[in-house]
């Protein structure tokens, strides 16, 4: 069955670092989507992405956050100077068709900013 | 906004015995509601869902109805197995939404045999 996959799997950086957490969605899959878990909170969703563009984000996803999709498989969200409040897990996730289908979700990357 | 209140844990139970973890909603429009596990290690993966008022969904023996009058969605199981151990999310996608998904903090169960 295919599935989500997310690379790396625990990521440790140092406050002001740039992290790049990367995502492969299942391959005929239209619209990805970045959530994050603190630990002990809720899981929060942060970004949707559709034809390459953003279609909704979160005020959690301020200018530090970006989202891109390089390629054809790949989809990538770039921290660009972390903070100790950061540190959370990452959970990508991708759907085959907007609204209330099934959302797919990887495994997640923890990240952990020093 | 739209929000989802889950009951806390952990919940520790024996094998065989019943499991409701209770779920509230809040939202405008008509809600679809999710019931998510997440396994030692793993990501999250769907359970159950119910897209409109009165629908059951259940999975694996679990259940969840959604209930629009005290809008609720409660998880039921009559008879848990050490295997159910995971942490279990309540979720929803609002009325109007693009399709995000708003959960809940998570309930740990654990089952002892």
């Amino acid at each position: 069955e295919p599935e989500v996959t997310q690379t790396p799997s625990h990521q440790v950086t140092q406050m002001g670092q740039e992290v790049i957490l990367r995502c492969v969605p299942i391959s005929n899959h239209l619209y990805f989507y970045w959530y994050r878990q603190i630990l002990g909170q809720k899981v929060e969703f942060l970004v949707s992405f559709y034809n390459n563009e953003i279609s909704e984000k979160s005020e959690i996803f301020d200018d530090q956050f970006s989202v891109e999709r390089p390629d054809g498989s790949n989809f990538t969200l770039k921290i660009r100077s972390t903070k100790l409040e950061d540190s959370a897990m990452y959970f990508c996730a991708s759907i085959l068709d907007q609204g209330r289908e099934t959302q797919y979700f990887g495994p997640g990357t923890r990240l952990l900013v020093l | 906004g739209n929000s989802v209140t889950q009951m806390e844990g952990p919940v520790t139970l024996s094998e065989e015995a019943f499991l409701t973890i209770n779920c509230t909603y809040t939202a405008t429009g008509y809600p679809s509601l999710f019931w998510y596990v997440q396994y030692p290690g793993e990501g999250l993966q769907l359970l159950l869902k119910a897209t409109k008022a009165d629908d059951k969904g259940s999975n694996k023996g679990f259940e969840a109805t959604y209930r629009k009058e005290t809008t609720s969605f409660h998880l039921e199981k009559g008879s848990v197995q050490v295997s159910d151990s995971a942490v279990y999310f309540c979720a929803l996608i609002g009325g109007g939404s693009q399709g995000n998904l708003i959960f809940g903090k998570g309930t740990k169960l654990s089952v002892k045999p």
